[in-house]
């Protein structure tokens, strides 16, 4: 059973602060892997879908990477902003069929 | 109206209550999830409908019934249920030709008295 990891559950960071979130999945035959926002109270918005054969995906000031033979990837995100806040989730999916496993998220607080 | 809608957004409801949780996807996609999000736990996956079938049932209990009259709609009839499944649940579309991106709602908060 795949089971996803995110370190650290909390982070605070001042603002302009580049930052690391960490996620760990225990099965490497994943199809792709997913980065997702989530506000308080709200739905989640996808950020970046890398491709199992894909080693990052950038947009803007995030980049994804992905490392499937040690079952890693880590979202960076470049000079945070308190806009940035929210808990940020990590999900991937298997090698065939739609479900997306989880992990319980970092929550990232950017202080101004 | 644009993106994945829910409604109602908020809803409390007595353990003996009936109710229904809809879902709208606006986007053309063909596949869309039902997702529980509960406090200090992962999303967990309760139901897949693709092309208005259902491919996975998480072990999720019969007090939640699906419905997905097409592929727009989703809803989630809601019976007997239990203070434990007080959650946030989630509504989710995507393409449906594979793997790819899903498009989330904003979800329907529920608490269970």
């Amino acid at each position: 059973k795949q089971e996803v990891t995110q370190i650290p559950a909390a982070l605070s960071v001042p603002e302009g602060e580049n930052l690391v979130l960490n996620c760990s999945f225990t099965d490497s035959a994943i199809y792709n892997l997913q980065w997702f926002r989530q506000d308080p109270g709200k739905g989640l918005t996808s950020l970046l879908l890398i491709q199992s054969s894909q080693r990052e995906q950038t947009s803007g000031r995030l980049n994804a990477s992905l490392d499937k033979s040690s079952g890693r990837s880590t979202l960076y995100i470049a000079a945070s902003q308190p806009g940035d806040s929210a808990t940020y989730l990590c999900a991937v999916g298997k090698t065939s069929g739609s479900r997306l496993t989880f992990g319980e998220g970092t929550q990232l607080t950017v202080n101004p | 109206e644009t993106g994945v809608t829910q409604t109602p957004r908020h809803l409390v409801m007595g353990m003996t209550n009936k109710k229904s949780l809809k879902c709208e996807q606006h986007l053309g996609h063909n596949a869309m999830y039902w997702y529980k999000q509960s406090a200090k736990k992962p999303l967990e996956l309760m139901f897949v409908y693709n092309f208005k079938e259902q491919t996975e049932n998480n072990s999720v209990p019969s007090r939640f019934s699906p419905e997905c009259p097409n592929s727009s709609h989703l809803f989630l009839h809601l019976h007997t249920l239990q203070p434990e499944d007080s959650a946030l649940y989630l509504c989710a579309s995507s393409q449906g030709r594979g793997y790819e991106t899903q498009y989330f709602g904003p979800g329907t908060r529920l608490l269970v008295l």
